[in-house]
Parts: structure tokens; sequence; C-alpha cells
């Protein structure tokens, strides 16, 4: 049982270039979430997915794609990167059921460095 | 919007000092959860606080959430380095178990 899993562990991007960060889960959560962490700011959702083939906007968007084709994988796109987007990325996921409110398991992180 | 804010920011501590972090919302939480990053590593859940005032240890961590569920804050006893890391709140955020964090308070224990 791995849990939550992300790929890749460490990228340098050149600004402009685009990339994708892969994150999968294998204990059948059906919400899926991707946060980005940079120092002094703590966690900030960009997108987060409630069942596979649906997505929705968090507090900062801008500049990312997701989608989930597969209830395992949520993938986080950039298309353009930017040195701001330079930062720490965490996949997390979670049960369905709300009573009072489920936990929320995190991936190891990807850290991105746009020059 | 909605804000949690946590102090101090940083605290650096001798091993076998106290240590507390404070958490406060701007609207009344369901429930506050707790997580602990270590330098590194990624965000584990400690521990969910639901009841006004109610108080929780887990070994030498004391966690307490405000009897008007505005804040809470996490105690430790006789800090060990085994303890260093970045000690996070978080509440509910609109549903989906989508939750909105505080900006962490970064542990330092130095022997």
């Amino acid at each position: 049982n791995a849990g939550v899993t992300q790929t890749p562990k460490f990228r340098v991007l050149k600004t402009g270039q685009s990339m994708t960060l892969l994150c999968a889960q294998d204990m059948n959560h059906e919400y899926m979430y991707w946060y980005r962490q940079d120092p002094g700011m703590g966690l900030r959702l960009i997108h987060y997915s409630v069942g596979e083939g649906t997505t929705a906007k968090g507090e900062v968007p801008d500049g990312y794609n997701v989608s989930r084709l597969k209830k395992q994988n949520f993938l986080l796109g950039l298309e353009s990167a930017a040195p701001s987007q330079t930062s720490v990325y965490f996949c997390a996921s979670s049960y369905r059921h709300q009573i009072p409110q489920e936990t929320q398991y995190f991936g190891p992180g990807t850290r991105l460095l746009v020059l | 919007g909605q804000q949690v804010m946590q102090i101090p920011q940083y605290q650096h501590v001798q091993e076998g000092e106290d240590f507390t972090t404070y958490c406060n919302s701007s609207t009344t939480l369901s429930n506050i959860q707790w997580y602990k990053q270590r330098p590194g590593g990624h965000p584990v859940f400690l521990i969910q606080l639901v009841k006004s005032g109610e108080v929780k240890k887990q070994k030498r961590l004391t966690f307490q959430f405000g009897e008007a569920k505005k804040n809470s804050s996490l105690h430790i006893t006789a800090t060990q380095t085994t303890d260093v890391g970045t000690y996070f709140c978080a509440g509910p955020s609109g549903g989906y178990n989508k939750l909105i964090f505080g900006a962490g308070t970064r542990l330092a224990v130095h022997p």
C-alpha cells in the first residue's frame, strides 16, 4: 500500500516550458487535491477533484490545468511555466465521507524550480 | 474571505522547554485539524478537534479547541529533537473535505 505517490520528485524548467505532475493514490479515495507550498504561506489549494472526470478550481488556479481521467490519478499541468510557479507541489487525497471532516493524506511532494 | 492565522511563524527552543502554537480563524469552524511536516517531508495528520472546548492529548502534545470554535492551540511539553518541523492548523473550507491551512509554525529544537 503505497498511499499517495508523486512524480517527479524534482524538476527544473525554463520559463515558457510545459510539464505535467502526476499524482497517484491506491486508497480508493474519491477526492484529490493539488496544493502549492511557498515559504511563510502554508499550503494553498490550486485545484481539486471530487471524482473521476470532474475538476474544480481552488484558491490559486491561474496558470494551472488538471485532469482526472482515472479515479486513482490526478494530473497537474503547467502549460507555460513562469518563475512565480517555483514552489513545492503537494498532492493529497481523502475519502468522500464528511462527518465531521475526513483527513487528507499527502504525497511526498514535487519541488519545481522555474528559471 | 475565510482566513486561518497562526502564530508564531517560527520558534526556537532548547530541548526540554515547552512550546505552544496558536491558530485563529476569521469564522467559526465545525472542526479543526492539525498536521505536522518534518523538514523536507510532507504534511501528516495529527488530530482533529470537533467539540467546543475540546482538549485532546497525544503523549506530550496537548490540543485544544476554543469555546467559540474560532481558535485552537497545540502545546508540546518538554520538547525533543524529534518534535522539529512545521505544525499547521487547518479548518474546513467550502465542502468536499477541502481545507484552508494556516501558514504554519516552524519549530526548531536545539539539544
